[in-house]
């Protein structure tokens, strides 16, 4: 089967930092994705990861555990704007179908 | 910086009527996808195209459904006889098929079936 999980809803203070977890159980993988969405608007994409490790983009990185079936993207120096949903997304069986979790709703507070 | 896009942004239907959604991709992209997010729910899979054909398709994307690219640069998502359940937001998406595989959105069209 396929399946991603991740909180629904996180709370983060102005210039903190936040880790934003996931697992996932997908068939054939292919790299594991962090989305940021605003509300109503589209998924921008944020980064990837497909070896085990960090990867480093600025004040985001993100993780991957290809063994545990777990990611987390890591959100430091929070401003504001960060309030968005952040949405994991792993490809199953190829690249015709990318699966999108649920999404966490990060809430950044002065 | 290349962009996806879709028209129109926002569309109101009668149930029961037939609704066409366009969208551009990117030039260089070969791979084509249509996504669905109802308000408030996650990202849903629709289908994806490549090659003048639909690669993989969804339980959703049922006979109500089908994609289209008539002219080489238009990729289009029709309706037949929409449901007020279809009312989402329609999201278009493609890829280049090297690299990382990274899926480029579009703004979306929203879809308000009364």
């Amino acid at each position: 089967g396929q399946n991603i999980d991740q909180p629904t809803e996180m709370t983060a203070t102005e210039g903190a930092i936040v880790q934003i977890n996931c697992t996932y159980q997908t068939s054939g993988f292919n790299g594991l994705f962090w989305y940021q969405q605003h509300a109503g608007e589209a998924p921008t994409f944020l980064s990837y990861n497909v070896l085990d490790g960090l990867e480093e983009k600025g004040r985001f990185s993100s993780f991957l555990s290809r063994s545990k079936g777990y990611s987390y993207l890591l959100l430091k120096e929070l401003q504001m704007k960060d309030s968005a949903s952040y949405l994991c997304a792993a490809y199953s069986g190829g690249y015709n179908k990318l699966i999108f979790g649920a999404g966490t709703r990060l809430a950044v507070h002065p | 910086e290349p962009e996806v896009t879709q028209t129109p942004s926002h569309q109101v239907t009668q149930m029961g009527q037939e609704v066409i959604l366009r969208c551009v991709p990117i030039s260089n992209h070969l791979y084509f996808y249509w996504y669905r997010q109802i308000l408030g729910q996650k990202v849903e899979f629709l289908v994806s195209f490549y090659n003048n054909e639909i690669s993989e398709k969804s339980e959703i994307f049922d006979d109500q459904f089908s994609v289209e690219r008539p002219d080489g640069s238009n990729f289009t998502l029709k309706i037949r006889s929409t449901k007020l359940e279809d009312s989402a937001m329609y999201f278009c998406a493609s890829r280049t098929g090297s690299g990382a595989n990274v899926l480029t959105f579009g703004a979306g069209s929203r879809l308000t079936v009364l």
